[in-house]
């Protein structure tokens, strides 16, 4: 199985804040990665697919980047409505694997 | 909009089996695999397995021998069964589609399954 690292597990920031969350795959996946984010008692919620993606109705404010073993998901300036927890999802191969997750909390 | 819910009981029995179904609305079945996830308290998500519109399986290698996975589309709705529970099965499980290949696109809003005696 492909390994996702994901990093950080969690962070602290204001409103305002730029934020970086990172997947590393264990071999090469192409761009075949997806961002989720997810709130509490919430359906996960697909915010960008193929790396860098944006879906329509996503904030602009969401990017993502990367190709093969390292991909970033960047919220350029974090809103009360993005405290969540975020994750990534590799489909490039059986079975899909998942990143541990990250949780974006109010400093 | 494509909504799913998954039901069935939040307590099992260790050594029994796990049931679960979603209930697909908003849309057809056909053409989508639909999927199981899962995510036991504190630990990252697990794919479980696939059916899809036509009966078709893929389950994931480690939980294969003891995953059953099937789909009755005249009630839209499909269904997972997990044998010989243990604790290391209680985790929220999710239902979801996917139309392209294997990236979720909807999910339900989980389900939390305890395994206790």
């Amino acid at each position: 199985d492909i390994q996702m690292t994901q990093s950080p597990s969690s962070l602290s920031a204001s409103v305002g804040d730029r934020v970086t969350i990172t997947c590393r795959a264990s071999q090469g996946i192409r761009n075949d990665l997806g961002w989720y984010q997810q709130k509490p008692g919430k359906a996960p919620k697909r915010l960008i697919v193929a790396a860098s993606t944006l879906l329509s109705g996503v904030p602009s404010r969401f990017s993502g980047s990367g190709s093969g073993t390292e991909f970033t998901l960047t919220i350029s300036s974090l809103q009360p409505e993005d405290f969540a927890t975020y994750f990534c999802l590799q489909y490039n191969n059986y079975p899909p694997t998942f990143g541990g997750g990250t949780k974006v909390e109010i400093k | 909009q494509v909504q799913l819910q998954e039901s069935g009981p939040g307590l099992v029995k260790p050594s029994e089996t796990l049931s679960l179904t979603c209930s697909v609305s908003g849309g057809s079945m056909s053409g989508s695999h639909w999927s199981w996830i899962r995510q036991p308290p504190g630990r990252g998500l697990e794919w479980i397995g696939y059916v899809s519109y036509s009966g078709n399986v893929n389950y994931n290698p480690s939980l294969k021998s003891r995953v059953t996975m099937s789909v009755d589309t005249s009630k839209n709705q499909f269904s997972l069964k997990l044998g010989s529970v243990t604790a290391a099965d209680t985790a929220v499980y999710y239902c979801a589609r996917s139309a392209t290949g294997l990236l979720f696109d909807y999910w339900g809003q989980g389900s939390l399954v305890a395994v206790s005696s």
